[in-house]
């Protein structure tokens, strides 16, 4: 079965840091682009960071350029955000997802990030 | 970044109803526009790609067109569980500056 898992989601205070993680399963993860997506509650769907299958290219939404970092380690088939500098605005679901020719065709169930006092 | 604009942003409608959702460009994105899926506590999940070709396992009741800055998504007869919220995304200078349009919602009239 094609499965993507993520985890690592919690409460944070703001200024903290928060690494998840996004398992792949029932397909070639090192071939595909990987992603991850936010919405924030009740909001709609952000596009957040995007990965190259060997790593070698990354490229992130305007609101967290040098504060979050994508990376993969493809022996584990596993993506990961690590995300420093937390603010209120990024309260969302993380969903990771693999991108095919642009369009994101399989994704995770999410993972709840919360940044407050 | 490209600005991708969903009409209407709710919609009722009924079972069996033909029914059409629109989004639109603010630059000429070619056909690199998908459409997705979003129900209540769920992960999105694509139906289509390349504006008008249908995801491997979708109802072909779904289906897309357009090019350029117009687009559409039409479910020819609605089912129970097409009630959801439809999302456009293009992605014109893939990998990066992707952006997705504000959602419709479809409720049951």
């Amino acid at each position: 079965e094609v499965q993507l898992v993520e985890s690592g989601g919690g409460l944070v205070q703001p200024g903290g840091s928060l690494r998840l993680s996004c398992a792949a399963s029932g397909f070639t993860f090192s071939s595909y682009w990987m992603s991850w997506v936010r919405q924030a509650p009740g909001k709609g769907l952000e596009w957040v960071a995007n990965i190259k299958q060997d790593g070698s290219e990354k490229y992130y939404v305007d609101s967290v350029k040098g504060r979050f970092t994508i990376s993969r380690d493809n022996a584990k088939n596993s993506l990961y955000l690590q995300m420093n500098s937390l603010r209120a605005e990024d309260t969302a679901v993380y969903y990771c997802a693999s991108s095919h020719g642009g369009a994101f065709d399989i994704w995770g169930q999410g993972t709840m990030v919360t940044v407050s006092s | 970044a490209i600005q991708l604009t969903q009409s209407p942003s709710s919609l009722s409608a009924s079972v069996g109803d033909r029914v059409t959702i629109t989004c639109r460009a603010s630059q000429g994105i070619s056909s690199a526009l998908a459409w997705y899926q979003q129900k209540p506590g769920k992960a999105p999940k694509l139906l289509i790609y390349d504006a008008s070709s249908l995801e491997s396992g979708v109802p072909s009741r779904f289906s897309g067109s357009g090019s350029g800055t117009d687009f559409t998504l039409t479910i020819s007869s609605l089912q129970p569980e097409d009630f959801a919220t439809y999302y456009c995304q293009q992605f014109n200078s893939y990998p990066h500056a992707i952006t997705f349009g504000q959602g419709t919602r479809l409720e049951i009239k």
